[in-house]
């Protein structure tokens, strides 16, 4: 079954502690992207990479951190100096020729308590 | 900075009426623009891109350079469009992501 999973669905943690989300693609796809989506402040970009082993911040980065070690991988860090990590992130993918389309996982719930 | 603005957080309309759902850009260049929707307990996905001057579950959009728009019609709303759509821009150079507006919860009452 072909699609971008994302692990896990839900996820619950104690203040201060990091935490990881992984993001998974079998599409091939060269980019990839972490978005954080809060009610009535639509989809925020927090980093993404175009090519194995480079990645860029996106407009909300301070308190995360990621890595692209595989074409097929990318996870994303939430750490102890982001303020507010209660959210939904959703994991993308897009490849070249494919007019920018974007490909969402089906994202991830945090709650930070 | 490129922005996308949908100035309405919710829409409420009869069945069987016009949509619109209106979106905004700002952008220096040539913008690419998308519309992508959310069902509940669905995943994000893509609906129309404006490239592809296509029709997807009856709605249109066209993009206006002149009033910076792309809003999203549908001549005649049914149930199942009810759902969350995001307006998007991408600056066409390619894997940098998309901007997205806010978005519009469009709800379709019987």
């Amino acid at each position: 079954d072909g699609g971008i999973t994302q692990s896990p669905k839900y996820l619950f943690r104690k203040e201060g502690q990091n935490v990881t989300l992984s993001c998974e693609q079998n599409l091939n796809h060269d980019a990839m992207y972490w978005y954080r989506q809060d009610p009535g402040q639509g989809l925020r970009l927090i980093y993404y990479s175009q090519i194995v082993n480079d990645f860029q911040k996106g407009d909300i980065a301070e308190g995360y951190s990621v890595s692209r070690e595989k074409k097929e991988s990318f996870p994303l860090t939430v750490t102890s100096a982001q303020k507010n990590p209660t959210a939904f992130y959703l994991c993308a993918s897009s490849r070249p020729g494919s007019g920018n389309t974007i490909y969402f996982g089906e994202g991830s719930w945090l709650t930070v308590v | 900075a490129q922005r996308v603005t949908q100035p309405e957080k919710l829409l409420s309309v009869f069945k069987g009426a016009p949509v619109e759902l209106k979106c905004n850009y700002s952008y220096s260049g040539s913008p690419e623009l998308f519309w992508y929707v959310q069902y509940s307990r669905q995943r994000l996905q893509l609906l129309l891109r404006h490239i592809s001057r296509e029709s997807i579950k009856g709605f249109t959009a066209d993009l206006n350079k002149g009033e910076t728009s792309f809003h999203l019609k549908k001549p005649f709303a049914q149930e199942e469009d009810s759902a969350m759509y995001y307006c998007a821009l991408s600056s066409g150079g390619g894997a940098d992501g998309l901007t997205f507006g806010k978005g519009t919860h469009l709800i379709i009452q019987p």
